[in-house]
């Protein structure tokens, strides 16, 4: 299965500031996935990103917001912007890799704003 | 819309003993996924199981099983032997049959602690 890099891993930001995560697959993937993981809940999805075309974005996310950036087939950014304390959350990327049927995470990322 | 359905916020399991973990889905495909997920505190999440829903065989990992019910729409996830290191928070999720941009659909997760 794939294998991901994503960085940082965690981080304290400054309300009204913006943070933008990295996730880099270490083989080519049509789609990548960003989640939200808001404290002790589920995660749910922000958007899935394609290459060389906008980013798709679920109901209640927007791309002011969350802008995606997706410049090749193993690479992905999701930016966090204007944070507010509400923004407090693990965000985690993911793949789906046919050759094994199984979606792969990064590692995640534990945002803090204060 | 698919949905998935974890009514159990925890559940405690004595050390070496067996524990079941309750999952139910909606949707009106006939081909699909479903999932077990784990996530320990390090918040790395691990695949535990799948199942594929067109076969009729419940899936095996080692110390991990399911039970799938298509007809009823339940997939739960069967423990044995808790080890310590199985306390974690575990993720049922559904994902359709498809492209590369089915989603997975996650339910909302139940804490499983282990008593030594």
């Amino acid at each position: 299965s794939a294998v991901i890099s994503q960085k940082p891993s965690r981080d304290i930001c400054q309300r009204g500031t913006s943070l933008t995560i990295q996730c880099q697959v270490d083989s080519q993937v049509t789609m990548m996935f960003w989640y939200r993981q808001q404290p002790g809940q589920s995660l749910t999805l922000i958007a899935t990103a394609n290459q060389g075309s906008e980013a798709t974005y679920e109901s209640g996310f927007v791309i002011d917001k969350f802008p995606i950036s997706r410049p090749n087939l193993t690479f992905s950014t999701l930016t966090v912007s204007n944070m507010s304390p509400e923004d407090s959350s693990i965000y985690l990327c993911s793949v789906w890799t046919s050759s094994n049927y199984g979606y792969t995470f990064g590692s995640g990322t534990r945002l803090t704003v204060v | 819309a698919q949905t998935v359905t974890q009514s159990q916020p925890e559940m405690s399991v004595q050390e070496a003993e067996t524990v079941t973990l309750s999952c139910t889905y909606d949707t009106s495909e006939s081909d699909y996924y479903l999932f077990w997920y784990k996530q320990p505190p390090s918040r790395q999440m691990i695949l535990v199981i799948r199942q594929e829903a067109y076969k009729q065989q419940n899936a095996t990992e080692n110390r991990f099983s399911v039970n799938f019910q298509k007809a009823a729409k339940s997939f739960s996830l069967k423990i044995s032997d808790s080890q310590l290191g199985d306390a974690a928070m575990y993720f049922c999720a559904y994902r359709r049959s498809g492209g590369a941009n089915s989603k997975l659909t996650f339910g909302k997760g139940i804490t499983l602690s282990v008593r030594p």
